[in-house]
């Protein structure tokens, strides 16, 4: 399984965009890129997911260069709420649901 | 739908206690996870079952843990004897069948195991 390089913490205000960047140079061909979000005390909750180009959906946007030797995860104007730690995993889909999670990007977000 | 559903929400016993914790995955998932998670280790994936059948439990620690699904609907991860160095939040998951290019598993809200 790939692995995955991404910022301990980061820290924005209501209202930025929020980039969060994750490397992972040994991705494989098969492996596709997957973010959770992690509030305290609760479960991971999966945000997004691609494989390259780019992947939009009402929470997020991942973009994935050509290489996919990184992705970066982007959150647009973010509130208070979506202080959480994020996490970026890199894997095989479907069938082998395998997933690792790293230490993940704690984001703070504030007023 | 519920969601997926673990029993106690709080664990608080004592060190060489059993303790048994509880899962019930979404309805028509047909993967089950057992995940744990510490301030110093983070999340870690401990084993997981394809209908019922384990698949992997190569993250379980050692032989104190263990863990069942005797059928689709109900999951036990049992530690025998307990010790001070459990305590953690375990957090079950399940997924859906597995479409081709989807990773989402539905993450319960967790046990806070605390061995005294």
């Amino acid at each position: 399984l790939a692995k995955t390089t991404q910022p301990i913490s980061m820290d924005s205000y209501e209202g930025q965009e929020v980039n969060i960047t994750c490397s992972h140079n040994n991705i494989a061909t098969n492996d596709y890129i997957t973010w959770y979000q992690q509030f305290p005390s609760q479960g991971p909750r999966f945000i997004i997911q691609g494989y390259k180009t780019k992947v939009t959906n009402e929470v997020a946007s991942l973009f994935i260069p050509a290489d996919r030797k990184s992705s970066t995860l982007s959150l647009p104007r973010v509130s208070l709420s979506d202080t959480a730690v994020y996490y970026c995993l890199v894997g095989v889909s479907g069938g082998y649901n395998k997933l690792i999670f790293g230490a993940g990007t704690r984001l703070a977000v504030h007023p | 739908d519920a969601g997926v559903i673990q029993s106690p929400r709080h664990e608080v016993t004592e060190m060489g206690q059993e303790v048994t914790l509880r899962c019930k995955p979404i309805s028509g998932h047909d993967y089950l996870f057992w995940y744990r998670q510490t301030m110093m280790r983070g999340l870690e994936l401990l084993i997981y079952f394809n209908n019922n059948v384990p698949i992997d439990d190569s993250g379980m620690p050692e032989d104190r843990f263990s863990a069942k699904m005797p059928n689709a609907s109900f999951s036990t991860l049992k530690i025998q004897p307990s010790e001070p160095r459990d305590s953690a939040v375990y957090f079950c998951a399940s997924s859906r069948p597995g479409t081709v290019s989807y990773n989402e598993q539905f993450f319960g809200p967790g046990t806070r195991l605390t061995v005294l």
